[in-house]
């Protein structure tokens, strides 16, 4: 299957400062990449589509200035997370799609102290 | 948009019973119906998916029916082994370019 690539792993980080987190498809080239955060104990939460090329789309209630995403390339998302606080502290995962199969990336732990 | 409940929340079963777990969407143009397992701070793993002009599919234990009319599908894990203890989140998309949207998911525990 398609392979996503996503770093660091884990994070942790000063209140205030920010935090980039990068996705790359290594074997395929992803036009779109979706971001996922996910509480503990709860379910993947759509954050933001990704497009290469373009703005990102936002779901609902979620601050696009505070979770920058940027789609430079084909391969590559990345997914900044400004002014952190500790309520941001989660599991982010990115995905992409080779029709019909999602891939995910492995997950980064960001904790915000 | 779409959205997807899944039920139950927890599943508590002797090993060698069947488990279910049932999940419904609400936007009848989704037509990919995924199960994933996760393990804690994991990325979720693909265990069996169903797409929308399939009524049911197995793989060894596990199958998946899907109901279009109903807008339900669900999955049935037979023989169940403790390792088969985990998190399981269906999910649904419409199209090859959106996201999946995933249920709440199911915790899992199978005692020997």
């Amino acid at each position: 299957g398609a392979v996503v690539s996503q770093h660091p792993s884990w994070v942790i980080c000063k209140s205030g400062t920010s935090v980039k987190i990068e996705c790359r498809s290594l074997d395929f080239q992803a036009t779109t990449m979706f971001w996922y955060r996910q509480f503990p104990k709860q379910s993947l939460m759509l954050m933001a589509t990704s497009n290469e090329g373009s703005k990102a789309t936002y779901e609902q209630g979620v601050e696009k200035d505070k979770f920058l995403i940027n789609h430079a390339s084909l391969t590559l998302s990345t997914l900044t997370v400004t002014s952190a606080h500790p309520e941001d502290s989660s599991f982010y995962i990115c995905s992409a799609r080779v029709y019909p199969e999602a891939f995910f990336g492995q997950g980064t732990r960001l904790t915000v102290v | 948009g779409e959205n997807v409940e899944q039920h139950p929340s927890t599943l508590s079963v002797q090993e060698g019973d069947s488990a279910v777990i049932k999940c419904t969407y609400s936007d009848s143009a989704s037509n990919y119906f995924p199960w994933y397992k996760q393990e804690l701070g994991k990325r979720p793993q693909l265990i069996i998916d169903i797409r929308s002009n399939v009524g049911e599919k197995k793989d060894q234990r596990i199958a998946v029916t899907l109901n279009k009319t109903a807008k339900h599908f669900s999955l049935h894990i037979t023989e169940t082994q403790p390792e088969d203890s985990a998190v399981y989140f269906c999910a649904a998309s419409n199209q090859a370019g959106t996201a999946l949207i995933f249920g709440k998911g199911t915790t899992l525990s199978v005692s020997s």
